[in-house]
This record gives C-alpha cells, sequence and structure tokens, in this order.
C-alpha cells in the first residue's frame, strides 16, 4: 500500500512569510508524527497526534510553531513568520499506535528561508 | 533525560565484509528501540524494530540485538554491499508512553566495490 506522503518535497520562502507543511500518513494509522532533521541538531521530535488530538507538543520550538490533524489522517504544520533558523528537513512519521509499533516515515520537506 | 549515542561516526568498508554499528542510551527503561537507514536526500527507511522483551531481530543480512541492562544495541550486517551505503539511524522511544523517538547521531556507512 502507499506510504507516509508529504507536500511540498521542497519549499523556499523569505524570512517573515508563512508556510505550510503537509503529511498524509499510512491509512489506518491512528498516530502521527512530526520530526524537524537540521545540520547541527540531528533528529528532534516537534509533536505526536494520537487521532485528531495532540497529547505531545513539547518538541515544538516556539509558538510559531503549530499544527493540526484532521479526521483522524491528514497533518498540517504551520510555520509563522519564519525565521532563517527554521530552515531544515521536516518529516512526518505515522505508526499503528503509540509505544510498542514501528514509524514510518515519509520523504520529507526541505525548506529554506531565505 | 534520554541520549542516545552512535559509534562510530564513519565507516568504510570493502565490498563483503560483515561489521557491526552500535548505538547506546542512558537510560535503561525503554520501551523498543528502532533502527533505520536514510540515503541522502532522503527519508527515513525502517529496517528493524525491537521490543522491550526481546533480545534481537533479523531481517535479511540485518541482525540487530538490544541489550537493556548495558543500554546498547548493535546492528550486524552480513556480507556487505555497495547498496548498504547510506547513514544507519538508532532511536528509542522515550518515556512518557508517547512514542516520541530519540535518535541517535547515525553512522554514515560507505561500502566500497
Amino acid at each position: 500500500g502507499a506510504g507516509v506522503s508529504q507536500s511540498p518535497s521542497n519549499k523556499v520562502t523569505e524570512k517573515g512569510k508563512d508556510v505550510e507543511l503537509r503529511c498524509d500518513p499510512i491509512s489506518g494509522h491512528t498516530a502521527l508524527y512530526w520530526y524537524r532533521q537540521s545540520l547541527g541538531q540531528g533528529l528532534e521530535f516537534l509533536i505526536y497526534f494520537q487521532g485528531n488530538s495532540a497529547p505531545d507538543k513539547s518538541g515544538l520550538p516556539s509558538d510559531r510553531f503549530s499544527a493540526e490533524r484532521t479526521g483522524g489522517s491528514v497533518s498540517t504544520l504551520t510555520i509563522q513568520r519564519t525565521q532563517q533558523e527554521d530552515s531544515a528537513v521536516y518529516l512526518c512519521a505515522s505508526s499503528l499506535g503509540q509505544s510498542k509499533w514501528a514509524q514510518y516515515f515519509g520523504p520529507g520537506t526541505r525548506l529554506l528561508v531565505l | 533525560k534520554q541520549e542516545v549515542t552512535q559509534i562510530p561516526a564513519a565507516l568504510s568498508v570493502p565490498e563483503g565484509e560483515n561489521l557491526v554499528l552500535n548505538c547506546s542510551f542512558t537510560d535503561s527503561a525503554i520501551y523498543n528501540l528502532q533502527w533505520f537507514r536514510q540515503d541522502p536526500g532522503k527519508g527515513l527507511t525502517s529496517l528493524l524494530l525491537i521490543q522491550s522483551s526481546q533480545r534481537e531481530q533479523t531481517s535479511g543480512r540485518l541482525n540487530a540485538s538490544l541489550d537493556k541492562s548495558s543500554g546498547r544495541s548493535t546492528l550486524y550486517i552480513a556480507a556487505s554491499q555497495p547498496g548498504d551505503s547510506a547513514t544507519y539511524l538508532c532511536a528509542v522511544f522515550g518515556s512518557g508512553n508517547t512514542g516520541k523517538l530519540i535518535f541517535g547521531q547515525g553512522t554514515t556507512l560507505q561500502v566500497k566495490p
């Protein structure tokens, strides 16, 4: 079946603009995760959804970052007033549930803030 | 705070060699551990998931072991091939039962023909 998909694959934006990143999880996966991968920080957890609720938002770096999930499926990560330090690869993953299930990752969105 | 370390950071071997990648973690109270590979410019591909009650998992030429008491996992790759060249990441499921993965920095493997 189809894996996790993300769009856009690449995004170039100017500092101060808002961006939206989209994630389509594997069908039937109730858990969805966002991570960020940057050269200096490696892979960092951002937020976790179970269904449409987000019990763990502890990784969001500032209040400029927000995410939502609708219909227990698609998720959108929004970054407001982008800064150059937001440049990174944003990865989405999904799993059948929490903890004991394997996570499967999408190809990522490469964000460059000029 | 859980920390994950992978050694070595980079490894270059001739084709056909058997090799071991190491992963260590500071808090032994983990739920599970997952190994991934990442090709340049790509996302992560899941290789193996080891449940906390298991000691090892095998998939083809890959074998991963887990020793929770010592805070270590190893990924064994048999008869390496140039197509195995990639960055290998290990990740542990963190506390709080949310499934949040905590990643090591990865081992970049090059297998020379």
